[in-house]
């Protein structure tokens, strides 16, 4: 069964940067067939997707964070990680590591639980 | 830019129920390309229905997707207890703002 952990520290200071990765168990980071990604979720809100990316490296970043997103995969640690720039409060959320399985239309058919990233001095 | 717009924003209802939800899109979305997803408080959100109408692994058949073009729709048949939390939609990298499903 695939399974996916998230780490990284729980709080940033504002300006500062927020770095998470994510680990892969239990299967191939490897695949045509699916890309992995960041999706985030600020307390008592929905859900955003934030950026994917392949074992390849080849990256899709959501418009609004492009300018300040970094996404990287690690195959041999079967990692992928994520890293922002110049955080704010409104970056503070719940940031979910999911798998895309890219089939008819794109689905996030695996998760992580989720990693509690708040931003304060 | 598509615009997901899930309606009601809160639904009561009891267990045994039929639920009726709505996905409706600012545009025709491509292949009817729609995905529904569940959430319940403190877990993440897992995969319900994929291509509008297709149960993921493992999704009891009380869940069934419908719709096309730009309306769609998730009905569960009879609620259970483990059914009730968020629902969202999803097309791509865009996700609808969910519809709450509460006890009644």
């Amino acid at each position: 069964q695939l399974q996916l952990q998230e780490s990284g520290p729980g709080l940033v200071k504002p300006s500062e940067t927020l770095s998470l990765t994510c680990t892969v168990s239990g299967g191939s980071i490897n695949s045509n067939s699916h890309y992995w990604v960041w999706v985030r979720q600020p307390p008592g809100r929905g859900l955003e997707w934030i950026g994917s990316i392949n074992y390849s490296g080849n990256t899709y970043y959501t418009s609004s964070l492009e300018s300040r997103l970094t996404m990287s995969v690690d195959t041999s640690k079967i990692q992928f990680s994520l890293t922002l720039t110049s955080v704010t409060a409104a970056d503070t959320a719940l940031y979910y590591c999911a798998r895309l399985w890219v089939g008819r239309g794109n689905y996030f058919d695996y998760w992580g639980q989720g990693a509690l990233v708040t931003v304060s001095s | 830019e598509i615009v997901l717009t899930q309606s009601p924003g809160t639904l009561s209802l009891s267990p045994g129920d039929r639920a009726t939800l709505s996905c409706r899109a600012s545009q025709t979305l491509s292949g009817n390309y729609l995905g529904w997803y569940h959430q319940n408080p403190g877990q993440a959100p897992r995969l319900l229905i994929y291509g509008a109408s297709s149960r993921a692994t493992g999704i009891p058949d009380r869940f069934t997707g419908s719709g096309s073009g730009t309306d769609f729709t998730l009905t569960i048949s009879r609620l259970e207890p483990e059914d009730f939390g968020v629902y969202y939609c999803q097309h791509y990298g865009y996700f609808g703002q969910g519809t709450r499903l509460e006890i009644k």
